[in-house]
């Protein structure tokens, strides 16, 4: 298994742009998360699915981000306008949803720089 | 409010020894917690995870003790290798399958 899939690993962009990040899960798993991670903060979760509808949105900053969950194969974050603040480390991943383990999955990441 | 702790100063150990880090946490009742490894640009990666009806589980060259009236797990790394050098991330429910982590210790092990 090629494990979770994110693009863009990397992204700069100028505040006010549109940044749409994007997530393959693993392959049979139930439960789909994103988090960011920050020096400041370290890995706050944003928002998490199970079976590809959202569950906790707790986490979301702002009405500026939005996730989607289209599919079981695939998952998007966006926001929209960017500003410099939203600059961290996105990170997904994915869990069998199994709540006797929990254990996640976690994609190497999207490094966003908003200028 | 809840609240996840870990040292947030880099741990330094002599190669060989044996790394020991902490995670307190408050108005949480966790079933089971879980440590995992990061390394620099990488995503973090699960090591181990112990449930609230244990006191310590192994793997390896790690242990994970668990101590449900002091809030706290402590995790051991014996006989530490420069490779073991990463930060390493606690983790825990509040219900659900929503798992919130801890800051974070990085740790630096020296030949």
């Amino acid at each position: 298994d090629a494990g979770v899939i994110q693009s863009p690993r990397h992204e700069v962009t100028e505040m006010g742009q549109e940044v749409t990040l994007r997530c393959k899960p693993i392959s049979g798993h139930n439960s789909l998360f994103w988090y960011r991670q920050t020096m400041m903060r370290g890995l706050e979760l944003l928002i998490y699915f199970n079976n590809n509808v959202p569950i906790d949105d707790s986490g979301m900053p702002e009405d500026r981000f939005s996730a989607k969950m289209p599919n079981a194969s695939f998952s998007t974050l966006k926001i929209q306008p960017s500003e410099p603040r939203d600059s961290a480390v996105y990170f997904c991943a994915s869990s069998l949803g199994d709540r006797d383990t929990g254990e996640l999955f976690f994609g190497e990441g999207s490094r966003l720089t908003v200028l | 409010s809840q609240k996840i702790e870990q040292n947030s100063e880099a741990l330094n150990i002599q190669e060989g020894k044996t790394a020991t880090l902490t995670c307190n946490y408050t108005n949480y009742s966790p079933a089971y917690l879980q440590w995992y490894r990061q390394d620099p640009g990488r995503g973090p990666v699960f090591l181990l995870l112990i449930r609230e009806n244990e006191k310590e589980k192994r793997k390896e060259r790690l242990k994970v003790t668990f101590d449900t009236t002091l809030k706290q797990s402590l995790f051991h790394i014996t006989a530490s290798q420069p490779a073991d050098s990463a930060t390493y991330l606690c983790a825990l429910t509040g219900g659900g399958n929503k798992l919130t982590f801890g800051t974070g210790t990085q740790l630096k092990v020296e030949l």
